[in-house]
């Protein structure tokens, strides 16, 4: 069974400041992960996405993950914080059928000025 | 494109009575539909699976005749919670699976329900 854990409940960093959300996955075959964005009050909206192809993703916003396959990890990162990027984060993983998704327990996401 | 729309955004309903939340793929036709549910500071819970045309599938733990879905188009699904509580209070969303597409999932911008 496939399963999901996002290491930190909350991530405090101040704007201009790197960031760093992290997940770490189970998997018995090759996963589908995703990175997907709350912002309070809005939907759900997808960051980005790996299939198998590139290790290294790059999503909207100036944010990418790598897929380490020998960490089973697949870390959020941006160079840059902006405030705009204040949120909650979940990191994803597609389950066993019929296209379910695996949802972690969410981080969030504050930005200091 | 890819938009997934919910109605309502927020309700107020009171013990007893039954809610009705639409979702509907505005530009795109979906075979498969999701509902989850969210607590307050919680990830998502996957409710049930809905496949047009069909059946859905429920969770383990979630009453399938408390929450009836019904999914009789390739853009409309719909989600009604029975004889609502209080403890049924929560933020219900859903998303949908583009009809021969891959993974991606597109979500509603939820809807806000309160049971008095």
């Amino acid at each position: 069974a496939q399963s999901v854990t996002q290491l930190d409940s909350h991530v405090s960093v101040s704007e201009g400041t790197p960031v760093l959300l992290r997940c770490n996955y189970s998997s018995s075959y090759s996963p589908s992960l995703f990175w997907y964005v709350q912002h309070p009050n809005k939907g759900l909206q997808l960051l980005l996405k790996y299939t198998s192809a590139a290790t290294l993703v790059k999503g909207i916003n100036g944010f990418e993950a790598e897929f380490k396959k020998s960490e089973t990890s697949f870390h959020l990162t941006k160079p840059s914080a902006h405030m705009s990027d204040a949120a909650e984060y979940f990191c994803v993983v597609r389950g066993d059928s019929n296209y379910q998704l695996i949802w972690g327990a969410g981080t969030k996401l504050i930005i200091k000025p | 494109g890819a938009v997934v729309s919910q109605h309502p955004s927020w309700v107020i309903c009171k013990s007893g009575t039954s809610v009705k939340i639409e979702c509907r793929s505005l530009d795109f036709q979906a075979t498969t539909m999701f509902w989850y549910r969210q607590f307050p500071k919680q990830s998502l819970m996957l409710m049930a699976t809905s496949n047009e045309g069909s059946k859905a599938t429920y969770e383990q733990g979630v009453e399938k005749d408390k929450f009836l879905i019904n999914h009789a188009s390739l853009t409309l699904s719909t989600l009604t919670v029975t004889s609502a509580h209080p403890e049924d209070s929560s933020f219900y969303i859903c998303s949908a699976r583009l009809a021969g597409g891959g993974d991606e999932q597109f979500f509603g911008p939820g809807t806000r329900l309160t049971v008095l």
